[in-house]
């Protein structure tokens, strides 16, 4: 059973670009969540999702920032215009639908974001 | 609100020596709580989890952590450290509420064993 899969696993952009991340969760999982981790500082939640539904959007920055989990395909985090401060590891992670109350998360292996 | 503070940054140990790292949480509910494991450039494992029971929980690669209610905190431990264990950890806290399983993160510590 492959674990969660995030591409691409670095990416650099220019200021005013776009940077689209993809996250697959586990077979099975049903419910997405993603956080950013700056540099030297832990992780912060910044959405949650299942499919075709935002559940909790509190961590995401009010604008440039938008979330998707389609029916089909992977979850998509997309930052429009970045900015220098955008450069962060993204983290999504994944747990499974009928899960215990204890809902553990299963983590990929993050998507580098560098902005020039 | 819920929140996690780990005491420490940066923690350096000899190979064989005791580990300890420290986290307190704050939660106005009963915590679910969990310890992760970042080794450079990769994503996060996790190490154990509490949620109801034994207090004392133990995890992958000999840590173990005690849930301590009373001082609201939940240290990791392990007896004797080896070099693979050079890494980040990250406390983290949670409550099942709304039907989904938030987590709260600590800064991290970076864990540095020297031979």
């Amino acid at each position: 059973n492959a674990g969660v899969m995030q591409n691409p696993r670095h990416l650099v952009r220019r200021r005013g670009q776009e940077a689209r991340l993809r996250c697959s969760p586990m077979k099975g999982h049903s419910h997405v969540y993603w956080y950013r981790q700056l540099p030297e500082e832990g992780l912060k939640f910044m959405v949650y999702l299942q499919k075709e539904n935002i559940i909790d959007e509190s961590g995401m920055p009010k604008e440039r920032f938008s979330a998707e989990f389609p029916k089909e395909g992977p979850s998509i985090l997309r930052i429009q215009q970045v900015v220098r401060g955008d450069s962060a590891a993204y983290f999504c992670a994944s747990s499974p639908r009928d899960s215990p109350t204890y809902n553990e998360q299963f983590f990929g292996p993050g998507t580098r974001l560098t902005v020039l | 609100a819920q929140s996690v503070t780990q005491l420490g940054s940066h923690v350096s140990v000899s190979e064989g020596a005791l580990v300890l790292l420290r986290c307190n949480y704050s939660s106005s509910v009963p915590p679910y709580l969990f310890w992760y494991v970042q080794y450079p450039n990769q994503g996060l494992q996790l190490l154990l989890k509490y949620t109801t029971g034994a207090t004392l929980v133990k995890g992958i690669n000999g840590f173990e952590a005690e849930f301590k209610k009373s001082e609201t905190s939940f240290h990791l431990t392990k007896p004797s450290a080896h070099m693979s264990d050079a890494a980040e950890y990250f406390c983290a806290v949670s409550s099942f509420s709304g039907g989904y399983n938030k987590l709260i993160f600590g800064a991290g510590t970076r864990l540095a064993v020297h031979p």
